[in-house]
């Protein structure tokens, strides 16, 4: 069946120290791919989405970069700040579906230490 | 980022019972969505509604389940009579029709017991 995996479930990294969240997912009709973020108790933010049309895009200490090719998506932050400890969350959309439901990845916990 | 609000933040009953879960949009949207996530679990679609009727739901969403939004802001999702299996955290999640972007609510926790 089609799905969104992580490669990685938990991630520790140094606070100051670039991170790397990545996910592959296997259905190849999605056009749209969003990264969320989530911590304890709240629900899903959204950080920084893309379009299939593209390989990369840049936000605010971040960066998702989408390789169609494998069905690869990777979560850049740089940086790193002990307030970006949560888990992060891929997820596709096939828009051109209809309306758009999105199908969310396993989740990686990203841990940043002091 | 639109604002989301879901009501209550925490409601617990007993097997057997009905509940309402609440979301409020600050804004006008057009698609509203329900999700949810069983602790430690990824988050799962239930519903989507557009246009005042469902658009598509998953299998998770069966006859103990229904949505709507009756007084044309609120919009609920009902569950006739929960299960334990039911006990999640329940998201709101709304779009425009101008974006595809989905902006989630900070969820309702439900605990059946």
């Amino acid at each position: 069946g089609e799905s969104v995996g992580l490669h990685l479930p938990t991630l520790s990294v140094q606070e100051g120290d670039n991170s790397i969240i990545n996910c592959a997912y296997s259905n190849s009709a999605s056009d749209y791919f969003i990264w969320y973020k989530q911590e304890s108790g709240k629900g899903p933010q959204f950080i920084i989405d893309i379009r299939s049309n593209m390989d990369k895009r840049q936000g605010q200490r971040v960066t998702v970069l989408l390789n169609k090719t494998v069905k690869h998506l990777s979560l850049q932050i740089a940086a790193t700040q002990p307030g970006d400890s949560a888990v992060y969350f891929c997820a596709e959309i096939p828009v051109s579906g209809g309306y758009q439901k999105v199908t969310f990845g396993t989740g990686t916990k990203l841990q940043v230490i002091p | 980022e639109p604002e989301v609000t879901q009501t209550p933040s925490h409601q617990v009953t007993q097997m057997g019972q009905e509940v309402i879960l609440r979301c409020v949009p600050i804004s006008n949207h057009l698609y509203f969505y329900w999700y949810r996530q069983i602790l430690g679990q990824k988050v799962e679609f239930l519903v989507s509604f557009y246009n005042n009727e469902i658009s598509e739901k998953s299998e998770i969403f069966d006859d103990q389940f229904s949505v709507e939004r009756p007084d044309g802001s609120n919009f609920t999702l009902k569950i006739r009579s929960t299960k334990l299996e039911d006990s999640a955290m329940y998201f709101c999640a709304i779009r425009d029709r101008a974006a595809d972007t989905q902006y989630f609510g900070p969820g309702t926790r439900l605990t059946v017991l």
